[in-house]
């Protein structure tokens, strides 16, 4: 079936340092969706790609999908302590499916 | 106002017992699910119903069975609980479109002892 691994499992880094998470797929996909959980919550929508080589920023955040469409990355600028948590990608393989795929997802902690 | 709302919050309860979980969205949403997160916060999917119709049935023990009484509200029963089954419970709704975010609940953090 589908799966769905990010790298890394765990990241720490000091604040003001860069951070990227990777994202890959065992299929292609229709679409990527990034969301965010802060420990003890609940996952955030963050923000959703679906063209290939598509990239979008979010203020200090940034987004790409592969141009096969089986990849994706967030990278964020200039880490700050209110960027900690666990960042999942989750991906729709088939078009008109309402089956996502979360990935493994990365737990990030930034050490002030 | 919350848009999507999961009881209890928290369950503690023994081995071999029944339990529900309850969920309600009021997004006016006809898609909702039901994701299952385990200590290594790996994130599964476990079912989904759209407009009270089940459509994505995951290869989960026939001991859970969801029930979507309105395409507001999605129940989850487990019976015979087992140690395996401790977890956070997140329901989660989302349009009808497959290219729509999901809104998760709160989750249900759910204890087997």
């Amino acid at each position: 079936g589908q799966q769905v691994m990010q790298i890394p499992q765990y990241q720490h880094v000091q604040e003001g340092e860069d951070f990227t998470t990777y994202c890959n797929s065992s299929t292609t996909l229709s679409n990527i969706q990034w969301y965010k959980q802060r420990p003890g919550g609940h996952p955030v929508f963050l923000i959703q790609l679906v063209k290939s080589g598509e990239v979008k920023k979010q203020k200090r955040l940034t987004f790409q999908f592969g141009e096969a469409k089986k990849n994706s990355s967030l990278h964020i600028t200039a880490t700050q302590t209110t960027d900690v948590g666990t960042y999942f990608c989750a991906g729709s393989a088939t078009s008109g499916t309402y089956k996502y795929i979360f990935g493994t997802g990365t737990r990030l902690k930034v050490l002030a | 106002d919350t848009a999507v709302s999961q009881t209890p919050k928290y369950l503690v309860t023994q081995m071999g017992n029944d339990k529900s979980i309850k969920c309600e969205q009021n997004l006016g949403h006809d898609t909702m699910y039901w994701y299952k997160q385990d200590s290594k916060k790996f994130l599964k999917i476990m079912f989904s119903y759209n407009n009270k119709e089940l459509i994505i049935n995951e290869t989960v023990p026939n001991r859970f069975s969801p029930k979507s009484p309105d395409k507001a509200h999605l129940n989850l029963h487990i019976n015979s609980l087992e140690l395996g089954d401790s977890a956070v419970y997140f329901c989660a709704s989302s349009p009808v479109s497959h290219s729509s975010p999901l809104h998760f609940g709160n989750g249900t953090r759910l204890t087997v002892t």
